[in-house]
């Protein structure tokens, strides 16, 4: 089975700190996401890389920025967090050429 | 850009009841329909997809209708039960990118 894991499940920050998510996927997908949750507005895709190295925006990246270092770990990176930030955060890795997308479980982030 | 919209955003049955949630999506590109279940505390997983060669999928109790000249996609769960109780996300991606749009979920509650 594939697995997806995520650093931490819950996390408290202060505003202004420095936040690095990880996540780790084991099935060598090329294509891995960080996506963020919040009541109502579903799942919005932050930031999504096709390849080491390679990044591209999705659709909320204002706040955020994200590192692939090697193919199975995926970073999003809250540079100076703001409350406003407060979210369920999910990673999820696909293979390039089919679209199933795996889910980790998850981190619960808390600025205050 | 691609646009998906789900109704209902909530949805309460009875056990042994059926349960309907319909997606609409604005690409007409878009070949790729899968959706999603998430558990209390869980990360998002596939549980039916549907690809825009296919007008119908069926897997036990659960099954995925698509109509591409009206752009919407439906997922059926027939005699519902407790366990089925989740938050549901449909998804539509184009060509060969697989960067889907969710759907802001629906949250499906069955009553014993």
């Amino acid at each position: 089975d594939v697995k997806v894991t995520q650093s931490s499940r819950y996390l408290v920050k202060r505003t202004g700190e420095k936040v690095f998510l990880e996540c780790v996927q084991d099935m060598d997908h090329e294509n891995m996401f960080w996506y963020r949750q919040d009541p109502g507005l579903g799942l919005r895709l932050i930031y999504f890389s096709y390849d080491v190295k390679m990044k591209e925006k999705g659709d909320i990246p204002e706040g955020y920025s994200v590192s692939r270092e090697k193919k199975e770990r995926f970073s999003l990176i809250l540079e100076s967090a703001s409350t406003n930030q407060t979210s369920m955060y999910l990673c999820a890795s696909s293979l390039a050429s089919i679209g199933t997308q795996y889910f980790g479980p998850g981190t619960r982030l808390l600025v205050l | 850009g691609e646009n998906v919209e789900q109704h209902p955003s909530t949805l309460s049955v009875q056990e042994g009841d059926s349960a309907v949630i319909k997606c609409t999506y604005s690409d007409s590109a878009s070949n790729y329909f899968p959706w999603y279940k998430q558990e209390l505390g869980k990360g998002p997983q596939l549980i039916i997809d549907i690809r825009s060669n296919v007008g119908e999928k069926k897997d036990q109790r659960i099954a995925v209708t698509l109509n591409k000249t009206a752009k919407h996609f439906s997922l059926h769960i027939t005699e519902t039960q407790p366990e089925d109780s989740a938050v549901y996300f449909c998804a539509a991606s184009a060509g060969g990118s697989y960067i889907p749009t969710f759907g802001r979920g629906t949250s499906l509650i069955v009553h014993p």
